[in-house]
């Protein structure tokens, strides 16, 4: 079975709202989950990392204020995307892995489309 | 960046064999993943490289070089389920923060 959920699937906004996006990994502990990015027809991309109990770090380029990343406890991230405009509209993907895993595999969760009209 | 290279388009027929080549920088490089993604879906995990040679997993395989910076995923007996993108991704110093390649679409078909 799954063993990140994401949601929503799909959210559909007005351009100049917020919008919150939950990561959750369902059993097992996450310290750390990575929030990706994808436009159609291109890679994924990080945006950012996010650390129970910490700040979230993030790549070059991206916004921090605009994508606001919260890391409450360790089972759950949350990305709000913040005064959404439609360049904002993508796959956003959340990802972690098991903690003392030794085959390197990285879960991801189902994604969220995000559509700024 | 990275600079991770992989072909845009495969077409192959039911039954047969695919190689999916993936070239990367080697500076910093920890392991080599390989996963499928179907269009509108997230990200599955098919293979991570750490060290030099094959490694096989039923239909699929997949082979490190990292003195060439090279890997290759292997689809053999292909179905049409198989019909997908399949993303080449490195990560730095085993962090798990991957950096994708643009992905390989593959069809199949009959």
């Amino acid at each position: 079975g799954a063993v990140v959920s994401q949601h929503p699937s799909w959210v559909i906004c007005k351009s100049g709202t917020s919008v919150k996006i939950e990561c959750r990994s369902l059993d097992f502990q996450a310290t750390t989950m990575f929030w990706y990015r994808q436009f159609p027809k291109q890679s994924l991309m990080l945006m950012a990392t996010s650390n129970e109990g910490s700040k979230a770090t993030y790549e070059q380029g991206v916004e921090k204020d605009k994508f606001l990343i919260n890391h409450a406890s360790l089972t759950l991230s949350t990305l709000t995307v913040t005064s959404a405009h439609p360049e904002d509209s993508s796959f956003y993907i959340c990802s972690t892995f098991r903690p003392a895993s030794i085959s390197g595999e990285l879960f991801f969760g189902e994604g969220s489309r995000l559509t700024v009209l | 960046g990275q600079n991770i290279d992989q072909p845009t388009e495969m077409t192959a027929t039911e039954g047969a064999i695919v190689q999916i080549n993936c070239t990367y920088q080697t500076s910093g490089f920890n392991g080599l993943f390989w996963y499928q993604q179907h269009a509108g879906e997230a990200p599955t995990f098919l293979s991570y490289n750490v060290l030099d040679g094959l490694e096989e997993k039923g239909r699929f395989s997949s082979f490190l070089s990292r003195s060439k910076g090279y890997s290759y995923l292997l689809l053999k007996e292909l179905q049409m389920k198989d019909s997908a993108s399949y993303l080449c991704a490195r990560d730095t110093h085993g962090d798990y923060k991957l950096s994708f390649g643009a992905g390989t679409t593959v069809t199949v078909r009959a």
